[in-house]
């Protein structure tokens, strides 16, 4: 695509459930990188993929937090039985794989647990 | 464990003026410094820098970087109300994640008329 999709764009949800959030990186970048964002904060690294491998998961705040990618593609971060501090906006970043590459964001996903 | 610390964190300036914001870093073997702006939720990138001493400018925005002092910035010439936006230093290195990009809390810049 012409860039990086995320959805949904909002998403409000009660205390305990689970949640979907998803991203669609730009066509042919094989990196792809969650970050959260909390209001008036600096952007926290949550995981990074490669292709289908998640080398780096350190970010992942909790148990409660998972993420997987398909096909190189799509990329879904879960949250389970969400507490009201998971509240931020989620957003994902896509790179080619290389070192030097820029890494483009999208839109975000802002969540709302109440 | 590698750090991004920004300066000032944050700028009120009327429109016209010059302003310069500093980005200094710990990184294990740097590979490259981005700038980004933020305005509503989405960074938008602005520049990569991976070499020293090369300006990087797109309008009346410029960057460069000093790989010895460890420390880039980003100017801002005769600015404009739109250039009211969070503005953001991000490093990745090659040490024990390769491609993880590392981000300062930000400058917020407001430009006033």
């Amino acid at each position: 695509g012409a860039g990086v999709s995320q959805s949904p764009s909002n998403k409000v949800t009660e205390k305990g459930k689970d949640v979907e959030l998803r991203c669609d990186p730009i066509s042919g970048h094989t990196a792809l990188y969650w970050y959260r964002q909390s209001l008036g904060q600096g952007l926290e690294f949550l995981i990074y993929f490669q292709g289908n491998s998640a080398p780096d998961k350190s970010g992942l705040p909790s148990d409660r937090f998972s993420a997987e990618r398909t096909g190189g593609s799509v990329s879904t971060l879960t949250i389970q039985r969400t507490q009201q501090e998971d509240s931020a906006v989620y957003l994902c970043a896509s790179s080619f794989g290389q070192l030097n590459t820029e890494a483009f964001f999208g839109q975000g996903t802002r969540l709302t647990v109440v | 464990e590698d750090k991004v610390v920004q300066s000032p964190l944050s700028l009120v300036v009327h429109e016209g003026d010059t302003v310069t914001l500093n980005c200094s870093y710990e990184v294990t073997n740097f590979r490259s410094l981005l700038w980004y702006k933020q305005e509503k939720k989405a960074p938008t990138f602005l520049f990569m820098l991976t070499s020293s001493g090369i300006e990087k400018k797109s309008g009346r925005l410029s960057s460069i970087l000093d790989k010895k002092e460890l420390f880039s910035i980003l100017n801002i010439t005769a600015t404009q109300t739109g250039d009211s936006a969070v503005y953001l230093c991000a490093v990745r290195g090659s040490g024990g994640s390769n491609y993880k990009l590392t981000f300062g809390k930000g400058t917020l810049l407001t430009v006033n008329p």
